[in-house]
């Protein structure tokens, strides 16, 4: 079975510039998630989807990130303008019916210059 | 906002002593709290999770045990090996939002041999 597969693995961008990232999470599985992940830091949840459906996005700062999951199947996630701190690993996850066990990508490391 | 501690940040132990990991969590909500490992560069993986009508749970050398009353849930390894060595990441639910997870800080666990 395949994994959850993100694109890029890095980018280096300067600030005020944008970027993008992509996930295309297990086949079948419904929800997905994104995740930020800071060096030294636990991951923190900016948006969950289920289907093509926002579940939660409360955490996601609005003002610049933006993400979809238009078919209900991949996913991008988009920073525009970005700042230095949204340097991170920016991790993608989907999970199956009925089961917590969230299954992560391995990650697409933004440098914010 | 809900928020999960985690302690210690940094343990170091001998290669066949035990480790415990210990979490505190705000959200009385959250009925479901999964432990991850993460290995240097690599993905989180799911090593244990345990549910709220679950006072503890054992899978070979690795244990969790949880109390709702107090909102403290806490990973115990026996036995440990070097390739025990990992950061490893308490989670609890969001609520009622499904399975979207809070993560603590981390655990950075050495094993020495």
């Amino acid at each position: 079975e395949a994994g959850v597969a993100q694109s890029p693995r890095y980018k280096i961008i300067e600030k005020r510039q944008s970027v993008a990232f992509w996930c295309n999470p297990i086949s079948g599985h419904a929800t997905l998630y994104w995740y930020q992940q800071i060096l030294g830091q636990g991951p923190k949840l900016l948006i969950q989807f289920q289907n093509n459906g926002v579940v939660d996005d409360s955490q996601l700062p609005k003002d610049r990130f933006s993400a979809e999951r238009l078919k209900g199947v991949d996913s991008t996630l988009k920073i525009q303008p970005a700042k230095l701190e949204d340097s991170a690993v920016y991790l993608c996850a989907s999970s199956g019916p009925n089961t917590g066990e969230l299954f992560f990508g391995e990650g697409s490391r933004l440098t914010v210059l | 906002g809900e928020n999960v501690e985690q302690h210690p940040s940094t343990l170091s132990v001998q290669e066949g002593d035990s480790a415990v990991i210990k979490c505190t969590y705000s959200d009385s909500a959250s009925n479901y709290f999964p432990w991850y490992k993460q290995e240097l560069g690599k993905r989180p993986q799911l090593i244990i999770d345990i549910r709220s009508n679950v006072g503890e749970k054992k899978d070979q050398r690795i244990a969790v045990t949880l109390n709702k009353t107090a909102k403290h849930f806490s990973l115990h390894i026996t036995e440990t090996q070097p390739e025990d060595s990992a950061v490893y990441f308490c989670a609890a639910s969001l609520g009622v939002r499904g399975y979207a997870l809070n993560f603590g800080k981390g655990t950075s666990l050495l094993v020495t041999p």
